[in-house]
């Protein structure tokens, strides 16, 4: 079967660097999404990796490593307004998303 | 502002009745889906459609059905409402079928 796996919750410190993240067994890779939900919200796209390696968007940079099934989340200067659930999808052979179930972000400050 | 409407915001609905979920877009996006999403689980695939005119089956279409009549409307419907349908359901759209979604607000739906 298909499956994503991320942690389910994990606690950092405001200013500090966290990494989130998620392995994937799915049939066949077409890429792989990670979106932001802040509770009670809609989900919204936060980056897109398709081939191996890193992606810089500001704060926020996306790994991933196919021949590993595997990606990460790295969030640099954390703010509060960080704190949300980190949810990572993968596009199969079929270009259907296999979603994670998502990881709630729990920022201290 | 462009983007994806759903109705309504939450509804309380009694078991063995009928609804409708209403979702329109303004983005003239080619691919629409349907998403319910319950604590503890990933996002789940119910009805997609990827373009006016057709519509496909996600993971767990059972008890629901969609018609894509235009690009701007994906109205999904619960013919007969059980409590395993309680849930907080998102109308997502997408440019293309490999695009990056964008998600309406979402419908907490409550099934008593």
């Amino acid at each position: 079967g298909q499956n994503i796996d991320q942690p389910t919750e994990m606690t950092a410190t405001e200013g500090a660097i966290v990494q989130i993240n998620c392995t994937y067994q799915t049939s066949g890779f077409n890429g792989l999404f990670w979106y932001q939900q802040h509770a009670g919200e809609a989900p919204t796209f936060l980056s897109y990796n398709v081939l191996d390696g890193l992606e810089e968007k500001g704060r926020f940079s996306s790994f991933l490593s196919r021949s590993k099934g595997y990606s990460y989340l790295l969030l640099k200067e954390l703010q509060m307004k960080d704190s949300a659930s980190y949810l990572c999808a993968v596009m199969d052979s079929n270009y259907q998303l296999i979603w994670g179930a998502g990881t709630k972000l729990i920022i201290k400050p | 502002t462009a983007g994806i409407t759903q109705a309504p915001t939450s509804q309380i609905l009694a078991a063995g009745r009928s609804m409708t979920l209403r979702c329109t877009q303004d983005m003239r996006h080619n691919a629409m889906y349907w998403y319910r999403q319950d604590l503890g689980l990933g996002l789940r695939l119910i009805h997609y459609s990827n373009t006016a005119g057709t519509t496909g089956k996600g993971e767990v279409p059972d008890g629901y059905s969609v018609s894509r009549a235009n690009t701007d409307d994906f109205p999904l419907t619960l013919a007969s409402a059980v409590p395993s349908q309680t849930s907080v359901y998102f109308c997502a759209s997408s440019e293309d079928y490999n695009s990056p979604l964008h998600f309406g607000n979402g419908t907490r739906l409550t099934v008593t």
